[in-house]
């Protein structure tokens, strides 16, 4: 069984349209995270969710709504797909004490905006 | 300033040999740190926590210098399998990674 799973691998979209990724992860963890991994393969934090609450929301684009519909899922809807959105977005989950055990991540998610 | 520095590399080793990786952090409430490795086209996949004594497992030693606000990676009698790219993080509140370091062994 796979841990962390997102869907779809591969989404090609054009400039304009709305597309959705969604993540759901069978380890029980309580917390959940969007990354974005662009072209220069910098891993960056888009959104932290906790028992569904949002914990951290950096400064991302309001055309990226994340929404968490229980604790296992964390979904990321993004609005009006511009070029600079093509990228790797990958879904995480850790434990409450994730200091000790880190992050479980899935396969990731390859967006282009063409 | 990025909160976590790194070495870009490429590293392009012989089998065998030993390297090392170098981070620093700049969040001095950082409390926990971790070597991330990521293959090509991969997820990230946790390599190994990082303890204030320094910490090894098998042919990797991690050491962290909360003075210097430094986290170092050696590897030993790399393999070729050892070819990816190594990311440091460090947890202030959440996990922030460094831009990740390339390592290529070679025959």
């Amino acid at each position: 069984d796979t841990a962390v799973s997102q869907t779809p691998k591969y989404l090609v979209t054009q400039m304009g349209n709305d597309k959705s990724i969604k993540c759901e992860q069978n380890l029980g963890h309580d917390t959940m995270y969007w990354y974005k991994q662009d072209s220069k393969k910098f891993l960056k934090i888009m959104f932290s969710y906790n028992n569904k609450e949002l914990i951290i929301n950096e400064t991302v684009p309001n055309r990226f709504s994340p929404k968490s519909p229980d604790k296992a899922h964390l979904n990321l809807h993004i609005n009006s797909l511009e070029l600079g959105d093509s990228a790797v977005y990958f879904c995480a989950s850790s434990r409450r004490d994730s200091a000790l055990w880190g992050y479980t991540f899935g396969s990731g998610t390859r967006l282009t905006v063409v | 300033r990025k909160e976590v520095e790194q070495d870009p590399g490429p590293f392009n080793v012989p089998e065998g040999a030993t390297v090392a990786f170098n981070c620093t952090y700049s969040n001095s409430a950082s409390q926990s740190f971790f070597w991330y490795r990521q293959d090509c086209r991969k997820e990230p996949k946790l390599l190994m926590s990082v303890y204030s004594s320094g910490n090894e497992d098998g042919r990797f030693t991690a050491q962290l210098n909360r003075a210097s606000q430094y986290i170092s990676l050696l590897i030993r009698d790399s393999k070729l399998s050892d070819s990816a790219t190594y990311l440091c993080v460090a947890l202030p509140r959440d996990m922030r990674f460094g831009a990740g370091t390339r390592l290529t062994v070679k025959p």
